[in-house]
């Protein structure tokens, strides 16, 4: 069975601090790789997807994979309340697409 | 646009009882997916689809079915309801113009089974 691994948390960040969000996965050929935000109540919406080992950025947000290692992180600078929510990691192995369990993040004031 | 309809948004069933949830999504998508989360969890796959005649089963398939007639619809079906499935099911479609096109989520059918 392919896994995602994911810290459910809750992930504690002070207001203006980077939160780092980290996802590991079973399936080495795994080819795309998702992050997801959900907020309660709420359908997840992307964030971003990285598919090449290394850096994407996108504003606030930076997505780093590690092919070799199997491991997708998410890194937050400049949180903001807002962005208190799940983040959810998803993979991308053939047409399936597999969540983690997601990690709950609060900004602290 | 509306993207991904899902109906009904909340429903309460009987164990034993069976029913369709609906999904139809209006953006020419081959690809569907069914998804169900239960409390504080992640999404788990139950079936998926890459196109109208074929479905595949994902990591939960056990207790539904589905099928895909035409490209916009793929209706999950639950046969005699049971407790465990209570849950947030969210249907989801995604473009097959690149291996990175994310899925768009509907906005979920909240199900409780007593």
């Amino acid at each position: 069975q392919k896994e995602v691994e994911q810290n459910s948390g809750p992930l504690s960040v002070p207001e203006g601090a980077i939160a780092s969000l980290n996802c590991t996965y079973s399936d080495r050929g795994s080819q795309s790789f998702f992050w997801y935000r959900q907020y309660s109540g709420k359908s997840p919406e992307l964030i971003m997807f990285i598919y090449s080992n290394g850096d994407k950025e996108d504003g606030r947000f930076t997505a780093q994979l590690n092919k070799a290692s199997q491991y997708v992180s998410l890194l937050i600078r400049d949180s903001q309340p807002s962005d208190s929510a799940t983040y959810l990691c998803a993979v991308k192995g053939g047409d399936k697409i597999i969540f983690g369990k997601g990690t709950r993040l609060h900004i602290l004031p | 646009n509306a993207g991904v309809t899902q109906t009904p948004k909340f429903r309460i069933l009987k164990i034993g009882q069976s029913m369709t949830l609906q999904c139809t999504q209006d953006m020419n998508h081959n690809y569907m997916y069914w998804y169900r989360q239960d409390p504080g969890m992640g999404l788990k796959l139950i079936y998926y689809s890459v196109g109208a005649g074929i479905t595949d089963k994902g990591e939960v398939p056990n207790g539904y079915n589905v099928s895909r007639s035409t490209t916009e619809d793929f209706p999950l079906r639950l046969e005699l309801a049971a407790p465990s499935q209570t849950s947030v099911y969210f249907c989801a479609s995604r473009s097959e113009s690149s291996y990175n096109s994310p899925l768009h989520f509907g906005n979920g059918t909240r199900l409780t089974v007593t």
